[in-house]
């Protein structure tokens, strides 16, 4: 089945410093979603990417699709404490519009 | 614009024993799904409604778990026993034509 990891699995940075977290998955994807999970919370959409190679930023979120479509990043730039959570991307094979296949999460722990 | 609902947000129960977890998704919204989450993981689709039919249940452990969306609205999973290995939290999700998903809260199930 269709598999999508995530590197690295953890991170713990000081505040200011930056942030990239890389999704891999086995098949290609119709298009990428990322999500952002806080501690004890539930995971909140972020964004979509959906042409190879697209690249969309929000503030000091920067999100990459690969060319191939089957890899993606997400960088933070300067991390502040309130980025503190897990990261997941997901993405549904081509074809398979609404089944979302979740990665393993990247966790970010940022402090002071 | 209210959120996803789920209730009840914590469950202990013994092992063999029913439980059912009951999702209100947003108006208008005609794809639910159900995930399972297990701790350092990201979620795994159960079941994925559009409206009530029940498109992809192909993770769904049909011999304990069932899921029924009456009327396409709000829709209930159900265990039945439950087991051990059934600990986790179970999120309902809701979208409109499959793109962005918006999760609930969550139930977090132990057993024991």
């Amino acid at each position: 089945g269709q598999q999508v990891m995530q590197i690295p699995q953890y991170q713990h940075v000081q505040e200011g410093e930056d942030f990239t977290t890389y999704c891999n998955s086995s098949t290609t994807l119709s298009n990428i979603q990322w999500y952002k999970q806080r501690p004890g919370g539930h995971p909140v959409f972020l964004i979509q990417l959906v042409k190879s190679g697209e690249v969309k930023k929000q503030k000091r979120l920067t999100f990459q699709f690969g060319e191939a479509k089957k890899n993606s990043s997400l960088h933070i730039t300067a991390t502040q404490t309130t980025d503190v959570g897990t990261y997941f991307c997901a993405g549904p094979k081509t074809g398979t519009a609404s089944k979302l296949t979740f990665g393993t999460g990247t966790r970010l722990q940022v402090t002071l | 614009e209210a959120g996803v609902v789920q209730s009840p947000r914590y469950k202990i129960i013994e092992k063999k024993q029913p439980v059912a977890f009951w999702c209100n998704p947003i108006s208008g919204h005609n794809t639910l799904y159900w995930y399972r989450q297990n701790l350092g993981q990201g979620p795994e689709l159960l079941i994925r409604y559009e409206n009530e039919e029940a498109v992809d249940d192909s993770q769904l452990p049909k011999d304990r778990f069932s899921a029924e969306r009456l009327k396409g609205v709000d829709s209930t999973l159900k265990i039945q026993p439950a087991e051990l290995g059934d600990s986790a939290v179970y999120l309902c999700a809701s979208s409109v034509a499959g793109v962005e998903q918006y999760f609930g809260p969550g139930t977090r199930l132990t057993v024991t």
